[in-house]
């Protein structure tokens, strides 16, 4: 069974700092998503990676694909208060359409 | 806005009542998604359908629960004798192929 898991859950940082969340998952596959969560909203769809050494970015934010590691991660740079929200990974299996998904990383950006 | 759209966006009901969800997914998107998620966790995958057939549902999915796309256009999620367990948000999703997922901003289901 395909499992999903984030670290850390929690991370609280402040202001210009970088840091990044990291996303492993337990077997394989080529598709992996991050979604942004506000609280009370939906998600919103960040990256989607499909390919080993996947690099993408988008402001403040880039992720990657290692796809041999099982592992993705979520890099952010210089962090704005604007980014604090829960961020999630999910993988999909090679055999279905549906998406797991990790336990998100709430991220607080502090002033 | 032509995003996905769910109704309602809220449901307060009793233990051991019926309730109904509905989900629009975005028009020319054939594939369709439907997930629950509780407070702190990650959303929950519990069917899918392509067009108007039920390829995929998790075992999740209680017989109390049924899902069905007729036309292969809105989507109904309807659990029976609800229980508080149940209390979540049920999130629906649609997406053209089988890359990006895209939510709907879900109905919030309450159950005292």
């Amino acid at each position: 069974e395909l499992k999903v898991e984030q670290n850390p859950l929690f991370l609280s940082m402040q202001e210009g700092k970088n840091y990044t969340i990291y996303c492993n998952y337990s077997t394989t596959s080529d598709r992996l998503y991050w979604y942004r969560q506000d609280p009370g909203k939906s998600l919103e769809s960040l990256f989607v990676l499909l390919s080993n050494g996947a690099v993408k970015q988008e402001g403040r934010l880039m992720a990657s694909l290692d796809t041999k590691a099982r592992l993705s991660t979520l890099h952010i740079t210089a962090a704005v208060h604007d980014l604090s929200a829960t961020y999630f990974c999910a993988v999909g299996m090679d055999s279905s359409y549906k998406l797991i998904f990790g336990s998100g990383t709430r991220l607080l950006v502090r002033p | 806005d032509t995003g996905v759209s769910q109704n309602p966006r809220h449901k307060i009901t009793k233990r051991g009542q019926n309730v109904t969800f509905r989900c629009d997914p975005i028009s020319e998107h054939n594939r369709l998604y439907w997930y629950r998620q509780t407070l702190g966790q990650g959303p929950e995958f519990l069917t899918y359908f392509q067009n108007e057939a039920q390829l995929e549902k998790s075992r999740l999915l209680s017989d109390r629960f049924s899902a069905e796309r007729p036309k292969g256009s809105f989507s109904t999620l309807e659990i029976q004798r609800t229980e508080q367990g149940d209390s979540a948000m049920y999130l629906c999703a649609s997406s053209l192929e089988l890359y990006e997922q895209y939510f709907g901003p879900g109905t919030r289901l309450t159950v005292t």
